[in-house]
This record gives structure tokens, sequence and C-alpha cells, in this order.
């Protein structure tokens, strides 16, 4: 089993409109959360941090379910410049794991 | 400018011949990782580091070997290079591990194997 599974997509969406992301991870024992962005090919940039509190950062919210095993992350009124994929990313014990990628595409 | 540097960025290669990828960091991060990427993949962590002569396995580090002998620089060994090391790799450093410190990556370096 994965470590950490996505729905690669793609997301196709309008210009305004508001797209989730989820992600699962199977060690229980993992003990912090991210979300990348990647733009075609380049290199991963981080998007924001997922706290158990859930936090937010403009457009965008990180939740983190640790019952569930589960992350999301919801963007606000899409903007063309947000597209690209998202990677879900887990922390255990000095390695991480990445998540295949969401791939999303907001359109005029 | 804060960044990670890895080098060469393209690189054709033919089976069997030894290649280092070279990795440097000006932030005075800790800790520093390989990853490869590769289509449905996603990124796999090969070795990462935790400080200087601390070395661990990623979860694919067959076919690699790494080294760190100072903070800065991170370099990553194919002995004999396979056609199966063909992917994209992405070096990456944070000042720690195990916590809630960005990971800032190199541009890649996209590795061909004849």
């Amino acid at each position: 089993r994965k470590e950490v599974e996505q729905d690669p997509g793609p997301f196709n969406v309008p210009e305004g409109a508001t797209v989730a992301f989820n992600c699962t991870y199977s060690n229980s024992a993992s003990q912090s959360f991210f979300w990348y962005r990647q733009d075609c090919r380049k290199e991963p940039k981080l998007l924001m941090s997922v706290y158990s509190s859930g936090n937010e950062d403009g457009r965008f919210t990180a939740q983190l379910n640790r019952a569930s095993q589960y992350i999301s992350l919801l963007i606000r009124d899409s903007k063309l410049s947000d597209s690209a994929t998202y990677l879900c990313v887990v922390n255990n014990r000095n390695q991480f794991y990445f998540g295949t990628g969401t791939s999303l595409t907001v359109i005029p | 400018e804060a960044q990670v540097t890895q080098n060469p960025r393209y690189l054709i290669t033919v089976t069997g011949k030894k290649l280092t990828v070279t990795c440097s960091q000006n932030m005075n991060h800790e800790y520093m990782s390989w990853y490869r990427q590769d289509p449905g993949l996603g990124l796999r962590q090969i070795y990462y580091s935790m400080n200087v002569e601390v070395t661990d396995k990623g979860d694919v580090p067959e076919g690699y070997k790494v080294s760190r002998k100072e903070k800065r620089n991170f370099p990553l060994i194919l002995e004999s290079p396979s056609p199966n090391q063909t992917s994209l790799y992405f070096c990456a450093s944070s000042f720690r591990g195990s916590s809630y410190n960005e990971q800032f990556f190199g541009p890649g370096t996209r590795l061909t194997v004849l």
C-alpha cells in the first residue's frame, strides 16, 4: 500500500471556482504534513503546512484529520495562476513521502 | 540569494559509466535529501542526511550512493547507471527533517541512461 494516495485528476475548473483536493496517508505515526505546488516538472515549492487545527492562507485552506488519516486542500476563487500540480507530502521519522500529485487547470 | 543548486541540469550517459550529480545549498541547512520523480510514481526519496557524516536510506536507495563531508554539499553518485535510473532528480534541504520546516528544492537534474 502506498504511503500517500491522491486523486491524480485532472481537475479542470473555471476561474473563480472553488476546488478541493484530498489525500490519504497510511502510517498513523506520521508527524507532519504539507501541500507543495509543482509547475510543469519544475522544482516543488511549499504551498502550506497542514496543522491539526486546520489553517488558512488567503484563498487556501488546509485541514488534517488524524483519525481518518486524511488531508485536504481547498482553493477558493481560483485564479489562472493556480494551474499546477499539487503534491500532498507526509513526514515520518525524518523521511518524506509524496503523493503522485493532483493536476489542476483553471480555465478562463 | 538563498538557493539549492544542482549540476549538471541535463545529462545523457551510457549504462555502466559512473557519474556524480552535485548538490549544494547556501542556507546552512542540516537536512539534505535526494529524490527521483517518475511519471505515475511521484517523488520518491533516495537518501537523506540529517547532518555532516550522517546519511540514511530512503525508499529507493538501490543503485545510488551519497556522502556528506561538508554541511553545504550532498552529492549523488551512480556507480554503474542503468536505464531504469533514467529520471528527474531533485535535491532538497531544510533546517531539520522531522518537523514543519520547509524543504527547498534545487532545479532538478534530468538524467537519461542509454
